[in-house]
């Protein structure tokens, strides 16, 4: 059964701290991963990984793949309280074209 | 562009009763994706619809769950007998084509709880 695996489940920083968030996954077949942004309500897309090495990148949020390794990683610098909220890491895999197998998330609380 | 609409947002149900969920798609959406996200679980894939047509329901109970995209209208979900274990938040999600390279749009999620 694929698995995906995140890391740590919570993390609790202030504001101006940098993070980083650990994905990691077993699957068949690999296409891609994908991070998102959860607060009370739908998750958002952030990024979508299917070459590794190429980092993507959105203002203070960057994000890189390892397919040798099987993980992912997704940075915050300077984070924000606006940035307090579940991001969940999901991949794209097998025989599947559409099928996303998620992670349990990662809470991360930025205090002022 | 509206994004996906999901209703309602909040629904309560006694074991038992009926639990109907609906989802419209973006505009232009013509795939479906339903996920369940149990506490303390990650979101995990239910069924896959077209319009008219279920794709894939291999993550569906095989019993009192059932979905639909009809031609004209939201896509369903049904849970017929709601149980304690049914309560969750119920995600749907959207996109243009299958999968690929397309990412699935998310909506609010319906937050069942069954008393």
């Amino acid at each position: 059964e694929d698995k995906v695996v995140q890391s740590p489940l919570s993390l609790v920083v202030h504001e101006g701290d940098t993070v980083t968030l650990n994905c990691s996954y077993e699957v068949t077949n690999f296409r891609s991963l994908l991070w998102y942004k959860q607060e009370k309500k739908a998750p958002t897309f952030l990024f979508m990984l299917t070459s590794s090495g190429i980092e993507k990148k959105s203002g203070r949020l960057s994000s890189i793949l390892d397919k040798k390794e099987l993980f992912s990683i997704l940075n915050i610098t300077a984070t924000q309280t606006g940035d307090s909220a579940v991001y969940l890491c999901a991949v794209l895999s097998g025989g599947s074209n559409y099928k996303l197998t998620f992670g349990k998330g990662t809470l991360l609380t930025v205090n002022p | 562009n509206a994004g996906v609409m999901q209703n309602p947002r909040h629904l309560v149900r006694r074991r038992g009763q009926e639990a109907r969920l609906r989802c419209s798609p973006m505009k232009g959406h013509s795939h479906v994706y339903w996920y369940r996200q149990l506490p303390e679980e990650g979101l995990k894939f239910m069924v896959y619809l077209q319009k008219e047509n279920i794709i894939d329901e291999s993550g569906m109970p095989k019993e009192r769950f059932s979905a639909e995209f009809p031609k004209e209208g939201p896509s369903i979900l049904r849970i017929q007998q709601v149980v304690r274990g049914d309560s969750a938040a119920y995600f749907c999600a959207s996109s243009p084509f299958s999968g690929g390279t397309d990412t699935q749009y998310f909506g609010p999620g319906t937050r069942l709880t069954v008393l």
